[in-house]
C-alpha cells in the first residue's frame, strides 16, 4: 500500500506502551474537535471527538484532552498495539450550513514496534 | 455497516485529459463533501453539498474542477483538463446534520 506518512512527524512507540499525539489548532471559534486515523491507502477513520465545552473525553483505549487556553488537543492511546500504526490527524470543526466544516491538522505518523 | 463508496480507486491519466470521480454517500446523509489530500498532508475541503445544493465551493479551482449532485444522492467530481499538480487522493465524505463525517476509501489520481 501507499503511505500517506511521508514528511510527517513520526512517533515510534513500543508495543504495550502508551502513546500521546499532540495537535495545535488555530481557530478559537471552533466548537468541535475530532481525531481521525488513516491507514495506508485508506480514507480517514473516526476515532473520538470532543465538544468545546469539555476538556476530556474517554473511549476504548483512547482519551482526548482539550486545552482551549493554548488551543491544544492531544490523543492518548493506552497499551498501543501494532494495529494502531497509522497516520493520525486532528480536525477542528465549526458550524456551517447544516453541518460541520472540518480543517485538518498536519498529521502524525505512529509506528508501533513489536 | 453502511459505508461511503467511491470509484475508481485508482486513476492514471495524462495531463490535459479529463477525469471524473464518483461518490455514493451513506444512505440518508444529506451532506456530502469532496476533499483533496496531497501526499503527506491532511485533507483539504474542495466542495460541500447540502442535498443537491452547493453550500461551499470556495476552495474549488473552478477553471478546471466541477462537482455535481443532481438528485441529492451520489456525486461526481470532474477535472478538465488535468494538470500534473492535481495528483493526489480525492476523498468523499458524508454526514447527517451536525454529526461526524464518514469518509470513503478515496480515489488515488496520478497525472503523468
Amino acid at each position: 500500500g501507499e503511505s500517506v506518512g511521508l514528511h510527517l512527524p513520526t512517533l515510534s512507540v513500543q508495543e504495550g506502551d502508551n502513546s500521546i499525539i499532540n495537535c495545535a489548532y488555530s481557530n478559537s471559534a471552533s466548537d468541535y474537535f475530532i481525531w481521525y486515523k488513516q491507514e495506508s491507502g485508506k480514507g480517514p477513520q473516526f476515532i473520538i471527538d470532543i465538544r468545546s465545552n469539555m476538556d476530556k473525553r474517554q473511549g476504548q483505549r483512547v482519551t482526548v484532552l482539550l486545552n482551549k487556553t493554548v488551543k491544544h488537543l492531544s490523543l492518548q492511546i493506552a497499551a498501543t498495539q501494532p494495529g494502531d500504526s497509522a497516520v493520525y490527524f486532528c480536525a477542528e470543526a465549526y458550524s456551517g450550513a447544516g453541518s460541520y466544516q472540518l480543517t485538518f491538522g498536519k498529521g502524525t505518523k505512529l509506528s508501533v514496534i513489536p | 455497516e453502511a459505508e461511503v463508496a467511491q470509484s475508481p480507486r485508482y486513476k492514471i491519466t495524462e495531463k490535459s485529459q479529463a477525469v471524473a470521480f464518483w461518490c455514493d454517500p451513506i444512505s440518508g446523509h444529506a451532506t456530502l463533501y469532496w476533499y483533496r489530500q496531497i501526499l503527506g498532508q491532511g485533507p483539504e475541503l474542495l466542495v460541500q453539498f447540502q442535498d443537491e445544493s452547493v453550500v461551499d465551493d470556495s476552495q474549488l479551482p473552478k477553471d478546471r474542477f466541477s462537482a455535481e449532485r443532481l438528485k441529492g444522492v451520489d456525486s461526481t467530481l470532474k477535472i478538465q483538463p488535468a494538470e500534473l499538480g492535481d495528483s493526489a487522493m480525492y476523498l468523499c465524505a458524508s454526514s447527517s446534520s451536525y454529526n461526524e463525517q464518514f469518509f470513503g476509501p478515496g480515489t488515488r489520481l496520478t497525472v503523468l
